[in-house]
Formats: structure tokens, C-alpha cells, sequence
């Protein structure tokens, strides 16, 4: 079975461009999370979906953070205008029901 | 707050030495513990749930345990394979589900 699908890998881009992050939960999951992780600050959990509607987004830094799931397969988390401290790690995770979060291999940002 | 502390932040182990890693949690409406494990470059992978305290799960050399303010995560005789960091997660809910992680221990098993 595949697993939780991030894309890209690795980022890298100027401050003030816009950066988008993708994600392909596991089909069947009806939950849809995004993380992001910092050594300072470990896993912070940003907002959670459920059957594509975003219940908790008080995680989310600032309104230059948006993150979207247009349908069950498919999610983007969107940085406008990005900061040099929004670099870190950020992953994608989905769950069925309530149960345990599968993660995917996350996308490495560095704004420069 | 709701709050979780991992301890000891790193761990160096020779092979078949048995140890106990720590997740303390201060939070109000715990709906269940998960412990996880990282390996450089990867997403956490899943290892167990623990929902009520005297909870016990294992698995492998690995087994966690559940008590009302902590929860253990026991690795017997362990391999230098185990070699990972090891995160714990509390699920509380205050209206909605939060998700809330320690900061995690960094285990290394010397051959």
C-alpha cells in the first residue's frame, strides 16, 4: 500500500516567493494533517482536516499560512510571502477515523 | 498548559542493554498516548496507542506503558537497529482534537 505521498522533497527558495507543499494522504483516511517540525520547537501540529473541511487551524503561525484540501486526495499547505523562519521540516500525516496518524517523509524548506 | 517532557533527551546504549525511555504529560482531557519512532529523514512511524493508565503494549523489544501523569517506553536487550528517536504524542481534546509531542529522545545502540 502506499503511504502518506509529500512532494517536494526539498525547497529552497528566496524570502518573499510563495511556496506551496503537497500532500497525498492514504486513500480511505478521513483525516488530514499538517506538521511542521523545528529542533527548537519539535512537531507542532498547524490545522487538521476532516472529509476535507479544516476543523482546527490555531496552530497555523500566521495569516501567511493557508492550507487547503480540495478533495480527499489531495492537500496543500501554502507560505505567501515566505520568511527565512519558516524554514523546517514540514509533514503531512493522515488517519482513519481518529486512530493512529500515518506520516509522510515531509518536505525540507530553506528560505534563504 | 497542556505539556509533554520527554527524558533523557539522548541515550547512548551498548547492544543488549536494557533502558526506559520517559514521556510526562500535564494535560486536561487526555484521549490517548501514541509513542512513534524517526529514523533521520523520515516521517514518525506508528508504534503503539495507550488510552487508559495500567495500559501495557508490546512489541518486538519494545514495550510502552501507561500511568496517570507518565508513560515508559521500555527497550529490552535492544540492537544497534533500534537506533532512532523516539517520540511520544498526547491526543486531548478541548472541543476539538489536539495533538500535542514531546520533543523526543535520541536513542543510539553501539555494537
Amino acid at each position: 500500500d502506499a503511504g502518506v505521498i509529500q512532494s517536494p522533497r526539498h525547497e529552497v527558495t528566496e524570502m518573499g516567493q510563495e511556496v506551496t507543499l503537497r500532500c497525498k494522504p492514504i486513500s480511505g483516511h478521513d483525516y488530514l494533517f499538517w506538521y511542521r517540525q523545528t529542533m527548537m520547537r519539535g512537531l507542532e501540529l498547524l490545522i487538521y482536516f476532516n472529509n476535507n473541511v479544516p476543523i482546527d487551524d490555531s496552530g497555523m503561525p500566521e495569516d501567511r499560512f493557508s492550507a487547503k484540501m480540495p478533495n480527499a486526495s489531495f492537500s496543500t499547505l501554502k507560505i505567501q510571502p515566505s520568511e527565512p523562519r519558516d524554514s523546517a521540516v514540514y509533514f503531512c500525516a493522515s488517519s482513519l477515523l481518529i486512530g493512529p496518524q500515518h506520516f509522510g517523509d515531509g518536505t525540507r524548506l530553506s528560505i534563504l | 498548559e497542556d505539556q509533554v517532557t520527554q527524558s533523557p533527551e539522548a541515550l547512548r546504549l551498548q547492544e543488549g542493554e536494557s533502558s526506559s525511555l520517559n514521556c510526562s504529560y500535564t494535560v486536561s482531557g487526555l484521549r490517548g498516548l501514541f509513542w512513534y519512532r524517526q529514523d533521520p529523514g523520515k516521517g514518525p512511524e506508528f508504534l503503539f496507542t495507550l488510552y487508559s493508565a495500567g495500559e501495557e503494549k508490546e512489541k518486538e523489544r519494545l514495550k510502552a506503558t501507561l500511568t496517570k501523569k507518565e508513560s515508559f517506553l521500555h527497550i529490552t536487550a535492544p540492537k544497534p537497529e533500534d537506533s532512532a528517536t523516539y517520540l511520544c504524542a498526547v491526543r486531548v481534546t478541548s472541543g476539538t482534537y489536539k495533538y500535542i509531542f514531546g520533543t523526543g529522545t535520541r536513542l543510539k545502540v553501539l555494537a
